[in-house]
Order: structure tokens, then C-alpha cells, then sequence
């Protein structure tokens, strides 16, 4: 069974960072891209950021690109989002999710429950 | 960016009735369209993948059609279950969007 578990969500004030991180099971790590896609409260899905197998294959959403930064570690079967200078609109339900291919340009067929971030003073 | 237009934003609908949920994008993404079912509380679901490929696990009555820039999500016979908000999505360019949600309730 495939499970993906979000960590590192917090209360965090604008202007600093946070890192979250994402545990995966249940599947071969190394052969999929996967992903980082946000939910503010209320509001619609936002893709954050992806990363290919082999992290050879990196994006982001304008509104993140040159703050977060994405990685993997395939020997821990674990992706991170590096999120700094961050903002009230970066307020979110952050969800760790899977691509269904090794380079990202499939779609996402497994998703976390996801961790919440709220960036406030 | 390329952006994604859905509509309508909300709908109501019976059970039993046929439903159409138009997607756009605004260039030309071929396939590279999916779709997602969410519903309130929970992570979303895979539906349709490459615009018209039906997910391991979900029931017949969903549909995709489309390429280019228009895409439709088809329910056939709305079930109980379907009440949720729908989301389209490209994966045509290395950034990805999502359209903003189409929410399907109950009249």
C-alpha cells in the first residue's frame, strides 16, 4: 500500500523558513517523480513544485520559484520542500504526492493527507 | 503560465443526471490533461489521466474527452458519491496549474 506522510508544518512568522518533509511506502521510491501541491483554506489546489526520479528535472509555481526548493533523498525514500522567506499567502495545507511516471509530466495518482503551514506574527 | 479556465464554477445537479465539466487551457497542452475529485476534508483523487484514460479503480460512468485546449470531464449518471468539487489539471509544461475547482452539489 502506498503512503506518503507529511511532516514539519507549523505556525511560523513571515519572513522565516520551514522545511517540510515527506516519508514514502509502499512503492519503488526511485522510479517515480513526485510532487509538493498546496490548499489555502477554502481555496483550490495549487501545484508547488515537482522533481523527477533522479532530481535531474526540477520545477516550481512562479509564487515559489527563488524561495523553495525541492529535493529528494531516494536512499531514505524521502522528499523536502526548503520553504524560506515565507509569506501570509503561503498559508496552506501542503500535500507530498506522487506522479504516476519517473519524469513529471504524468499525473498525480497518490497523495498524503498533507501538513499544515500558517505563517502569521 | 499556462492557465486553466473551468466551467461552470458550481453546479447543481440530481442523482441520475448527466453532468459536463469543461476544462480550457490557454495554449495548446495536446493530452497532457487530467482530472481530480475532492472532496471536503480529503486529499484529492485521480479520475482521468492523458485526457481521456480512466484511473485504475474509478467507475465507468466518469469520462475525459478533448485535446488541444478544450477538454470535457463527463459524469453519465450522477451517484451520491460524485457530489464533490472537480479539478482539472495540465502537466504540458514543466509547471504545472490546476483549474480553479468546479463544485457539484445536490439540487
Amino acid at each position: 500500500e502506498v503512503q506518503l506522510v507529511e511532516s514539519g508544518g507549523g505556525l511560523v512568522q513571515p519572513g522565516r523558513s520551514l522545511r517540510l518533509s515527506c516519508a514514502a511506502s509502499g512503492f519503488t521510491f526511485d522510479d517515480y517523480a513526485m510532487h509538493w501541491v498546496r490548499q489555502a483554506p477554502g481555496k483550490g489546489l495549487e501545484w508547488v513544485s515537482g522533481i523527477s526520479w533522479n532530481s535531474g528535472s526540477i520545477g516550481y509555481a512562479d509564487s515559489v520559484k527563488g524561495r523553495f526548493t525541492i529535493s529528494r533523498d531516494n536512499a531514505k525514500n524521502s522528499l523536502y520542500l526548503q520553504m524560506n522567506s515565507l509569506r501570509a499567502e503561503d498559508t496552506a495545507l501542503y500535500y507530498c504526492a506522487k506522479d504516476k511516471g519517473a519524469e513529471y509530466s504524468s499525473s498525480i495518482d497518490y497523495w498524503g493527507q498533507g501538513t499544515l503551514v500558517t505563517v502569521s506574527s | 503560465d499556462i492557465q486553466m479556465t473551468q466551467s461552470p464554477s458550481s453546479l447543481s445537479a440530481s442523482v441520475g443526471d448527466r453532468v459536463t465539466i469543461t476544462c480550457r487551457a490557454s495554449q495548446s497542452i495536446s493530452s497532457y490533461l487530467n482530472w481530480y475529485q475532492q472532496k471536503p476534508g480529503k486529499a484529492p483523487k485521480l479520475l482521468i489521466y492523458a485526457a481521456s484514460s480512466l484511473q485504475s479503480g474509478v467507475p465507468s460512468r466518469f469520462s475525459g474527452s478533448g485535446s488541444g485546449t478544450d477538454f470535457t470531464l463527463t459524469i453519465s449518471s450522477l451517484q451520491p458519491e460524485d457530489f464533490a468539487t472537480y479539478y482539472c489539471q495540465q502537466s504540458y509544461s514543466p509547471t504545472w496549474t490546476f483549474g480553479q475547482g468546479t463544485k457539484v452539489e445536490i439540487k
